[in-house]
C-alpha cells in the first residue's frame, strides 16, 4: 500500500506570494491533518480535515487555509507569504477513530525569500 | 494544557541500549506515540501505546508508560548506526488527529 504522498517536495517562493501544497493520503484513510515544522517552534498542528470538513484548527493566522476533496486528497494554501513561513510542511493521514495512528508523508520544504 | 518535554540529545555506543524519555502534562491523553525522523525525511511511526497500558514491546522497541508520573520512555535494544535520528514523542487527546509533539531527542550512535 502506498504511503502518504506530498507534492512538491521543495518550493521556493518570494514574500507576498501564495503557495498551494498537495497531499494524497493512504488509500482508505479519510482523515488528513497538516503540521508545520520549524527549528524554532518544532512541530505544530495546523488543521485536520475529515469527509471534506475541517474538524480541528490550530493557532495559525487566517493566511493558512486548507481543503479536502471527495477522494480524501487535501491541499493547504498559504497566502501573502512571510519569511517566517519557511518550514517543512507535513501531512498525515489516518483512519477514523482515536485508536488509528497518524502516518506522515515526507513533507514539502517551503523556502520564502 | 498540553506540554510535552524531551531531552535534546543522547549518545550511545553501537550495541548498547538507548532509552529516550518524555514527560507530558495532559492527564486526558488517550494515546502516546513515538516517531523517528531521519535527515530530509518525514516522520516514521515507530510505535504507540494506549494510555491504560503500562508497557508495549515490538521487536527491539519497548515503550514504558507511567501514567501517574506522566512519563513515557522508549527503549531501543542493540542500538545500531541506522537508529541515528531524531525521536519525537507525541500525545493525543480525544478522537481528533491533533498531536502535541515534544521537541525531539537527537540520538547519536557511535562505533
Amino acid at each position: 500500500k502506498a504511503g502518504v504522498t506530498q507534492t512538491p517536495r521543495y518550493l521556493i517562493k518570494t514574500r507576498g506570494q501564495q503557495v498551494t501544497l498537495s497531499c494524497s493520503p493512504i488509500s482508505g484513510h479519510r482523515s488528513v491533518s497538516w503540521y508545520q515544522q520549524t527549528p524554532g517552534q518544532g512541530l505544530q498542528f495546523l488543521f485536520e480535515y475529515f469527509s471534506e470538513t475541517q474538524r480541528n484548527k490550530g493557532n495559525f493566522p487566517g493566511r493558512f487555509s486548507g481543503r479536502q476533496f471527495s477522494n480524501s486528497r487535501s491541499e493547504m494554501n498559504v497566502s501573502t507569504l512571510e519569511l517566517g513561513d519557511s518550514a517543512l510542511y507535513l501531512c498525515a493521514s489516518s483512519l477514523q477513530g482515536e485508536n488509528s495512528p497518524l502516518h506522515f508523508g515526507n513533507g514539502t520544504r517551503l523556502t520564502v525569500t | 494544557g498540553e506540554d510535552v518535554e524531551q531531552s535534546l540529545f543522547l549518545s550511545v555506543r553501537e550495541g548498547d541500549s538507548s532509552v529516550i524519555n518524555c514527560t507530558y502534562t495532559d492527564s486526558s491523553s488517550t494515546y502516546l506515540y513515538w516517531y523517528k525522523q531521519e535527515p530530509g525525511a518525514g516522520l516514521q511511526l515507530l510505535t504507540y501505546i494506549f494510555s491504560n497500558m503500562d508497557m508495549k514491546q515490538d521487536q527491539r522497541l519497548t515503550v514504558l508508560l507511567n501514567k501517574k508520573d506522566k512519563h513515557l520512555s522508549l527503549r531501543i535494544a542493540d542500538t545500531q548506526t541506522g537508529d541515528s535520528a531524531i525521536y519525537f514523542c507525541a500525545e493525543r487527546t480525544g478522537t481528533a488527529s491533533k498531536l502535541t509533539f515534544g521537541t525531539g531527542t537527537r540520538l547519536q550512535v557511535t562505533l
